[in-house]
């Protein structure tokens, strides 16, 4: 089946310092992958994706986010983190299986709090 | 541009009422879903609408309903309100074209049922 796990279900980081946000997925085929972030009260926002390429993906607001094959991961880091990246993250993979819908699978988030 | 706009953003209901959901975008796009967030669970999809006249099932269609009215609106009903069904609703959309387009998503309706 395919699915797309997040271990950790809040990072804690300080402020300049580097973040890393991780994501490992199982996916038949080639994986279509996606980062999310949502602030409180408020939808999903997209950050990022890999199709295909390069594996250092760049996205809005700094972040960026690393495929690895061998590992089946897509971590998402940013150099530098700042309090306002506080948010609850998602990392989410494309379902093969609804090819005509282009359906994500989302992991179950990742609460990120930046202390100043 | 307003993108995908959702009502009513908060609602109580009582135990077996009915409601709907409604969702409009008005970004032309051809795709919308419906998926619904509980805690420590993420996103799950209750349906989608690949096209204009056409839906289909996600993963827990149980209990809903839904129409695509036309290219920008698709509502989600509840004919018989469960407390299992106590969540936050969130409507999207995307980009046509490709599969591999980003989902542009609302702002969510918090449902409660008591």
């Amino acid at each position: 089946a395919q699915s797309v796990a997040q271990p950790e279900d809040q990072v804690n980081v300080a402020e300049g310092n580097p973040l890393t946000v991780k994501c490992t997925y199982s996916v038949s085929g080639n994986p279509y992958l996606f980062w999310y972030v949502q602030y409180p009260n408020r939808g999903l926002q997209f950050l990022l994706k890999y199709i295909t390429g390069d594996n250092l993906v760049k996205g809005s607001y700094g972040f960026e986010a690393e495929f690895n094959k061998s590992q089946t991961s897509f971590h998402l880091k940013k150099p530098s983190a700042l309090v306002s990246d506080s948010a609850l993250y998602f990392c989410a993979v494309r379902d093969p299986f609804y090819n005509q819908g282009g359906k994500l699978i989302f992991g179950q988030g990742t609460e990120l709090s930046v202390k100043p | 541009n307003a993108g995908v706009t959702q009502t009513p953003k908060f609602q109580v209901l009582k135990t077996g009422q009915s409601m709907t959901l409604q969702c409009a975008q008005d970004m032309n796009h051809n795709s919308m879903y419906w998926y619904r967030q509980d805690p420590g669970m993420g996103l799950r999809l209750i349906y989608y609408s690949a096209s204009e006249g056409t839906t289909d099932k996600g993963e827990v269609p149980n209990g809903y309903n839904v129409s695509r009215l036309n290219k920008r609106e698709f509502s989600l009903r509840l004919e018989s309100a469960a407390p299992s069904q106590t969540s936050v609703y969130f409507c999207a959309s995307r980009l046509p074209g490709t599969n591999t387009g980003e989902l542009f998503f609302g702002e969510g309706s918090r449902l409660t049922v008591l």
